[in-house]
């Protein structure tokens, strides 16, 4: 059972790129996220998506833009990156019902220079 | 809306001291809590949950949480830490209606001097 994949793990990109942040689960889960982590802030949400087409922001959303193309996947992506979003990206999925806890991806390591 | 507080930020204690970490939760209806641990350079495990039932739960690697529903606590104990518990744990709380989120405290940074 794979869980959460992930990918990239590591990426450098120059001021002004734009990529993609690729998440994918196979736990039929209908709750999806992005978070990301900066040091002694631990977990930001930046965004949220509680089931296939619909996305919500969370704290931390400007500067990125989400896609939900379906149940399994979650895109997080970059347009014009900056150097304050150098950070840890991780994506977690969780299920509907009750008794369930958020699993999480290995989460990407972004640096914008 | 909901949120978690963890009040310690960073925690250093020496090889076999207790450990406590506090975490308070904010939501009125009903709600899982749990507890994630972070290794150095690692992602996000769990380290144990609460549903129901028994109030202290017990967890892997001899950690256990106890949840206080009148205080709103979920506070995570370890009665003798080990240099390999040096980590970053967060307090996480699903709440139980409609489409469920997660939402996560700030986390607390663990530091065990041998």
């Amino acid at each position: 059972n794979a869980g959460v994949t992930q990918t990239p793990k590591f990426q450098v990109l120059k001021t002004g790129q734009s990529m993609t942040l690729q998440c994918a689960q196979d736990m039929n889960h209908n709750s999806m996220y992005w978070y990301r982590q900066d040091p002694g802030m631990g977990l930001r949400l930046i965004y949220y998506s509680a089931s296939e087409g619909t996305t919500d922001k969370g704290e931390v959303p400007n500067g990125y833009n989400v896609s939900r193309l379906n149940k399994r996947e979650f895109s997080l992506r970059l347009e014009s990156a900056a150097p304050s979003q150098t950070s840890v990206y991780f994506c977690a999925s969780s299920g509907k019902i009750m008794n369930t806890e958020a699993f999480f991806g290995q989460g990407t390591r972004l640096t914008v220079v | 809306a909901q949120s978690v507080s963890q009040h310690n930020h960073h925690v250093i204690l020496s090889e076999a001291a207790s450990l406590e970490l506090g975490c308070n939760y904010s939501y009125g209806g009903t709600v899982n809590l749990f507890w994630y641990v972070q290794y150095p350079g690692q992602h996000l495990q769990l380290l144990l949950k609460y549903f129901s039932g028994d109030p202290l739960v017990k967890g892997i690697k001899g950690f256990e949480a106890e949840f206080i529903k009148s205080k709103f606590s979920f506070n995570l104990r370890k009665p003798s830490v080990q240099w390999s518990d040096t980590a970053e744990y967060f307090c996480a709380v699903i709440n139980s209606g409609g489409y469920q989120k997660v939402t996560f405290g700030t986390g607390t940074k663990l530091q065990v001097i041998p």
